[in-house]
């Protein structure tokens, strides 16, 4: 139980354009998830909490208008890459945060963006 | 901001304890201290957590000291594939609950 996949696994687009990640809880309802982002041989860093039917809260530093975030049902949340440039290259992990009183996150596999 | 310190590498024999040790000298009363795994290139992988009692699951133990200023995660027979790298994490206790990471342990286990 508490799987959370991701699409795609991989993706490479050229600069400019804008990529959608999708997370989604396959056994279990998630109210809440999160996204992350990881540079080469760094830690994850938390861009934003996205609740089921709210607005995402963003972490100070990451821009909002640029990695939307949608959650628009309670086992499907995207993240959407807007204009992308390079620098935006990373591995975006999402997690899901189960309903009970434990709070732990269940990660996804990850997503590994290349912008060129 | 994470609240957590560990060391940045460990070695362990294969087949012996691994100990991992982690600071959250700054905690406070109702924060879990959460455990977590991740190989590389792959979504970090649940462990163990607690708030004050030790814990045990199939996979590992949690030692927290009485005053829940540190922790000890033990893999009691470590094996190649437990080599990833290990970070505890304290849940912060306000709307959302969200997991800050720490920098984390690289924990290689030697043949």
């Amino acid at each position: 139980g508490a799987v959370v996949s991701q699409h795609p696994s991989r993706v490479i687009c050229k600069s400019g354009t804008s990529v959608k990640i999708e997370c989604r809880s396959l056994d279990f309802q998630a109210t809440t998830m999160f996204w992350y982002r990881q540079f080469p041989k760094q830690s994850l860093m938390l861009m934003a909490t996205s609740n089921e039917g709210s607005k995402a809260t963003y972490e100070q530093g990451v821009e909002k208008d640029k990695f939307l975030i949608n959650h628009a049902s309670l086992t499907l949340s995207t993240l959407t890459v807007t204009s992308a440039h390079p620098e935006d290259s990373s591995f975006y992990i999402c997690s899901a945060r189960g309903t009970g009183e434990q709070y732990e996150q269940y990660f996804g596999p990850g997503t590994r963006l290349t912008v060129t | 901001d994470a609240k957590t310190t560990q060391p940045p590498s460990m070695d362990c024999a294969e087949g012996r304890a691994a100990n991992l040790p982690c600071n959250h000298s700054t905690i406070s009363g109702n924060e879990y201290v959460y455990w977590y795994r991740q190989i590389h290139s792959q979504g970090p992988q649940y462990i163990i957590h607690g708030l004050k009692n030790n814990e045990t699951n199939e996979m590992a133990s949690l030692i927290i000291t009485e005053d829940r200023k540190s922790s000890t995660l033990i893999l009691p027979h470590a094996t190649l594939r437990d080599t990833a790298v290990y970070y505890c994490i304290v849940r912060v206790a306000r709307t959302g609950n969200q997991f800050y990471f720490g920098t984390g342990t690289s924990l290689t286990v030697i043949p």
